[in-house]
């Protein structure tokens, strides 16, 4: 079985301050992890993946495996990243296409 | 251009009643899905077609039946409604099986009076 915990509900941070949201996964194989974004009013829309290994509006996301974690960073907060994020795993192996979504957080970035 | 739609986008009724949501998308996509994202933002796939063929059913009611009439539209239809049926349903589809982005509609938000 797969699991993805997101441990914060609700992440408030001010801006420029640095962000962190954490996830943790459980899954017996190999994963591939993503974080997914839905802003205010707006669809959910992929963010990031961890095989891309790229940086997108200043986030990041390393996978650890030691720790099964894939924790979302960005060095410092802006406004327009308040929204919520959802991280979201699927196994590997042939028909291992499903997403399983943590329960997000949302995250509020003060002005 | 919309890549996926859903209609309605408010749905309010009442307990008791028959309801359908319906998805369509234009990406030329062969899977598609249905989520349900309750009141706490917690986000559960229910239901998905790879090219027309039921793929994953989750447990789910039967009262929740989807119908996909072709590769383009996943329609979900809602028999007896339930209070505990509120929630805002997402549908998605992406191209393949193992094909890692999903791209999500708008939602259709659902009130059971």
């Amino acid at each position: 079985a797969q699991r993805v915990t997101q441990p914060e509900k609700l992440l408030s941070v001010f801006k420029g301050a640095p962000v962190e949201l954490k996830c943790n996964y459980s899954y017996s194989g190999s994963p591939e992890l993503f974080w997914y974004v839905q802003y205010s009013r707006q669809r959910l829309q992929l963010l990031l993946r961890h095989i891309s290994r790229e940086s997108i509006k200043g986030f990041t996301a390393d996978l650890n495996k030691g720790e099964t974690s894939f924790h979302l960073k960005k060095p410092f907060a802006q406004e327009e990243d308040s929204a919520m994020y959802y991280c979201a795993l699927r196994g590997s192996g042939a028909g291992s296409y499903q997403l399983t979504f943590g329960k997000g957080t949302k995250l509020s970035v003060i002005p | 251009d919309t890549a996926v739609s859903q209609t309605p986008k408010y749905l309010v009724t009442q307990m008791g009643n028959d309801k359908s949501i319906k998805c369509e998308q234009n990406l030329g996509h062969d899977t598609m899905y249905w989520y349900k994202q309750d009141s706490k933002k917690f986000l559960k796939i229910m239901f998905s077609y790879n090219n027309k063929e039921l793929i994953i059913n989750e447990t789910v009611p039967n009262r929740f039946s989807p119908k996909s009439p072709d590769k383009a539209h996943l329609n979900l239809h809602i028999n007896s409604l339930e209070l505990g049926d509120s929630a805002v349903y997402f549908c998605a589809s992406s191209q393949g099986r193992d094909t890692y982005e999903q791209y999500f509609g708008p939602g259709t938000r659902l009130t059971v009076t």
